[in-house]
Formats: C-alpha cells, sequence, structure tokens
C-alpha cells in the first residue's frame, strides 16, 4: 500500500520568512496530493491540492510542487504570519483507481511561527 | 458554506462497551470515510463508504467495527466492545465523487472517544 513520508516534524520560522515541508510517497499510481492544515483540537482543513497532470499549484501565499519522476511533492508558504502556526500534514491518493479516494497521511508537520 | 458535523464532540466510555458515533456528511456527496487520529500521531485511514456498502477497509477496522447509513443523512460508525487503545479523535469526512475524477474531502470536527 501507500507509504507517506514527511519532514521535518517541526518547524521553527520568523514572521515573514519562508517555510518548506516535503512529503515523498512510494505508490506511483496516487495522482491526488493534498495538504491539510490543523489547528489546535480544530478539524483538518484542505488549504491546496495538487493533481498528478501538473507540476505547481499556487494560491496567494502557499504553492504546492510535484516531482513525479521522484514520487515527492512541497508546501511552500512565503510571507508566513502567526497565524499559519498549525500543524500541516500532505495526503496522497489514488483517487479514480480501484481505491475509493482513501487518503494516507504524512507525520505531520508543526509549524511555529514567531512574531 | 456546508460542513460535515459529528456527534457527539467527546465519549467516554467504558472497556468493553458499545460505542455510536454519528456523522451528518454533505448532503450532495456520495462518498464517506472515517478516520482516526490517535494523539499526537498521523491521521488513519479506517474505512470508505459508498452506494451503501464498504468499499475498501484498513487493517485497523476489524469485526469490531462496523459502518452504516440508517437514512438519507446520517453515516455512523459502531465500535462493538471498545479497547483501551481505541481512544483517538474520530473524523467522519465526504467527498462529492472520485472513481473518476479526483475527491476533495471534507473533515466533520471529529469526536474524541476516551475508552476507561
Amino acid at each position: 500500500g501507500e507509504n507517506v513520508e514527511q519532514h521535518p516534524s517541526t518547524l521553527s520560522v520568523q514572521e515573514g520568512d519562508s517555510a518548506v515541508i516535503k512529503c515523498t510517497y512510494s505508490d506511483s499510481a496516487s495522482n491526488y496530493f493534498p495538504w491539510y492544515k490543523q489547528e489546535l483540537g480544530k478539524r483538518p482543513q484542505l488549504i491546496i491540492d495538487i493533481r498528478s497532470n501538473v507540476g505547481e499549484k499556487k494560491d496567494q501565499r502557499i504553492a504546492v510542487t510535484l516531482n513525479k519522476t521522484a514520487k515527492h511533492f512541497s508546501l511552500h508558504i512565503t510571507e508566513t504570519q502567526p497565524e499559519d502556526s498549525a500543524v500541516y500534514f500532505c495526503a496522497a491518493s489514488d483517487a479514480g483507481g480501484t481505491s475509493y479516494g482513501k487518503l494516507t497521511f504524512g507525520q505531520g508537520t508543526i509549524l511555529t511561527v514567531h512574531p | 458554506e456546508p460542513e460535515v458535523t459529528q456527534t457527539p464532540s467527546h465519549q467516554v466510555t467504558q472497556m468493553g462497551q458499545e460505542v455510536i458515533l454519528r456523522c451528518v456528511p454533505i448532503s450532495n456527496h456520495l462518498y464517506f470515510y472515517w478516520y482516526r487520529q490517535i494523539l499526537g500521531q498521523k491521521v488513519e485511514f479506517l474505512v470508505s463508504f459508498y452506494n451503501n456498502e464498504i468499499s475498501e477497509k484498513s487493517e485497523i477496522f476489524d469485526d469490531q467495527f462496523s459502518v452504516e447509513r440508517p437514512d438519507g443523512s446520517n453515516f455512523t460508525l459502531k465500535i462493538r466492545s471498545t479497547k483501551l487503545e481505541d481512544s483517538a479523535m474520530y473524523f467522519c469526512a465526504s467527498a462529492r465523487k472520485t472513481r473518476s475524477s479526483y475527491n476533495e474531502q471534507f473533515f466533520g470536527p471529529g469526536t474524541r472517544l476516551t475508552v476507561l
């Protein structure tokens, strides 16, 4: 089955700096890669996703890149703000294949943005 | 904006007791999921449900677990005889479509299950 590895486990940055979180996946059939933000005690919220037919996607201060050959994808947050502090999870899914879209999650990254 | 809802928010039970966790998915969604998250760990897939039947389940989802969609709106997870290691946050998620397109899964707020 799919295995997703996420690094780093913790990331501390100063406000205004950029943050990068990286994930690798093992199953070449995976074709959908969402990123979720989870604040303490709250539900995971989808912040951005990328599909295997594109290499990069951007939404304001957030961008995701995908390298299918190397089987890795990354989340980039620019101009970080204290409200970006949360746990970020990457996930992979074989949407549309034999799997009914189950998400396999990475271990999570605790991002702390210091004012 | 419609959201997935879950009840109760927190359930405390004794080991060996049965619990039922309830979810109301977004109304036009067709694919339903349960995930769990043990404190401080990653979110883990339990089961997916489509067209009134289980479509996939993980190794965690053993005979003690069952899911049901008893009516047009609710989606339930039952744990027949709870164990200490079942203590976790349980998230329900729903998606509009997946087999022939990519799916965005929307998560509920979770039910924190504590087994004593």
